[in-house]
């Protein structure tokens, strides 16, 4: 089946401060990725997507590129703010897959101090 | 994109009770799930609320516990039964089709339950 693996957090970085989450992925097809925010107390929001290999999603200053030879997306930001703290899940949607369900990855929990 | 009002934002709730949660969307589309995250953890499919008929459960969730409405295009309800404190979750309403982006699945801002 379908499965999403990324980096355990919580992960805590300095304003300004370059951040990578890692996030690979297994699937029986050609899915799309995604990656969602949660921000404090709030529900998810879609950040960035891309739906064939190489695509690269961007948004808000972070970056993803959809890599089929590592089965990856990883996430990017050159230099975080403290408003970015929140916590990060990596998704896939398998269109091969009964009602093309969203699979999610553990989530990420980021903190940004000043 | 679309605009997903739940209700409630949150509530407390002694064991045994019930709570119904209201999810309504500002469009019409064409899927809607239900889905649950435990208290630091990812997110869980519940199951998919179909119009006219019965949701599709995932594996672990029963209609008797989560009973599922969606009796139009834009919205639907989950009721979390016989409440538990081990049912103390985020409930998130989540849709997608029609007229947003192909693909594209959008979430609700959830309702935060605790039960006592």
């Amino acid at each position: 089946g379908n499965s999403v693996t990324q980096m355990e957090g919580p992960v805590t970085l300095s304003e300004e401060a370059f951040l990578t989450i890692n996030c690979t992925y297994t699937a029986t097809g050609y899915p799309s990725l995604f990656w969602y925010v949660q921000y404090p107390g709030e529900g998810l929001q879609l950040l960035l997507k891309a739906t064939k290999a190489d695509d690269k999603g961007s948004n808000k200053g972070f970056e993803a590129t959809y890599r089929k030879e590592t089965t990856s997306f990883h996430l990017e930001k050159g230099s975080v703010q403290v408003s970015d703290s929140a916590v990060y899940f990596c998704a896939l949607s398998d269109v091969q897959a009964a009602g093309n369900k969203l699979t999610f990855g553990g989530g990420t929990r980021v903190l940004v101090k000043p | 994109s679309a605009v997903i009002s739940q209700k409630p934002s949150r509530d407390i709730c002694q064991r045994g009770t019930s709570l119904t949660i209201q999810c309504q969307v500002d469009s019409q589309v064409t899927m809607m799930f239900w889905y649950r995250q435990q208290p630091g953890q990812s997110l869980t499919l519940i199951a998919t609320a179909n119009q006219g008929s019965e949701a599709t459960y995932e594996s672990g969730f029963v209609i008797d516990k989560f009973p599922i409405s969606r009796p139009n295009l834009t919205f639907s309800t989950l009721t979390v039964s016989n409440m538990s404190p081990e049912d103390s979750s985020i409930y998130l309403c989540s849709v997608r089709g029609q007229g947003l982006a192909k693909n594209i699945q959008y979430f609700g801002a959830g309702t935060r339950l605790s039960v006592l």
